[in-house]
C-alpha cells in the first residue's frame, strides 16, 4: 500500500562525520521536503524539491544536502558543518496538482542524536 | 514573512467534551490554505482537517471542525465528543496559495484527555 517511509528510525553520529537519511514514497508525488522538528517548536523546512533533479532551500539549510535523482526518493545529508544536529527529522511528499490539492503528507520519521 | 501562533502550550479535557485549540496567523496574502495536523506520541504527523482560505464556509472532519476567522486571523480546531486517542500534540500550519508548499508551522499545543 502507498506511503512513505524514512529510514532508520534512529540514527547516531559521531563528530565530524556525515550522515544520510533515507526517504522514500510510493504514491507518485512530484514535490518532497525535508523538516526537521526540536523540543517546543514546531516544524522548520530544510529543503525542498518540486521536480526531479531540482531543489530549494528552506529556511535552516546550512549544513544539510540533499539530492533528488529519482521520482520517489530525497535523501538528506547532515554534514558535520551542522553544529547542532540532535533532532527529529521528518520527510513529506504532496502531488503538484491539481490546484489546491498540495497537502503535505508526512513519514514517520528519524530521530538523529550525536554521540 | 508569514507566522503561525498557537497560544496555548498545553491544554486538557474530559473524554467526551469538547475542547478548543487555538491559532493565530499573520499574512499579507488573500488565498492561502490552513491546517491542523496531529502528532501522537509515535511522533506520526497525520493531517486532520484542511480550510482554503477562499471558502467562507468552516471545514468539518467527523469529530473534528474549524472556526476560520478570515478578518481576525484566527483558525480554530474544535474537537468534539474527546477519545483518549485524541491525545496528541497538534499542530497549526499555513501554506501560501500559490509560489511554493513551504507550511509554515506553529509551535504546537499538547492535548490531554482525562478518563
Amino acid at each position: 500500500d502507498g506511503g512513505i517511509t524514512q529510514s532508520p528510525k534512529y540514527l547516531f553520529r559521531k563528530e565530524g562525520q556525515n550522515v544520510t537519511l533515507s526517504c522514500e514514497q510510493n504514491l507518485n508525488h512530484d514535490a518532497m521536503y525535508w523538516y526537521r522538528q526540536d523540543p517546543g517548536q514546531g516544524l522548520r523546512l530544510i529543503y525542498y524539491s518540486q521536480i526531479v533533479n531540482d531543489f530549494q532551500k528552506g529556511d535552516i539549510a546550512e549544513g544539510y544536502s540533499v539530492s533528488r535523482e529519482k521520482k520517489e526518493s530525497f535523501p538528506l545529508t547532515v554534514t558535520s558543518a551542522q553544529k547542532n544536529p540532535t533532532a527529529f527529522y521528518l520527510c513529506a511528499s504532496s502531488p503538484r496538482r491539481p490546484a489546491g490539492q498540495e497537502t503535505q503528507y508526512f513519514g514517520p520519521g528519524t530521530r538523529l542524536l550525536v554521540l | 514573512a508569514q507566522t503561525v501562533t498557537q497560544s496555548q502550550p498545553e491544554m486538557s479535557v474530559q473524554e467526551a467534551e469538547t475542547v478548543t485549540l487555538s491559532c493565530t496567523y499573520d499574512t499579507s496574502e488573500s488565498d492561502y490554505y490552513l491546517f491542523w495536523y496531529k502528532q501522537p506520541p509515535s511522533r506520526q504527523m497525520i493531517l486532520v482537517i484542511r480550510q482554503e482560505a477562499y471558502k467562507q464556509q468552516n471545514a468539518t472532519e467527523n469529530r473534528f471542525s474549524v472556526n476560520f476567522q478570515k478578518a481576525a486571523k484566527s483558525f480554530s480546531l474544535k474537537i468534539s465528543d474527546s477519545q483518549l486517542g485524541d491525545a496528541a500534540m497538534y499542530f497549526c500550519a499555513y501554506r501560501r496559495y500559490t509560489g511554493g508548499n513551504k507550511l509554515v508551522f506553529g509551535a504546537g499545543t499538547i492535548l490531554r484527555v482525562k478518563s
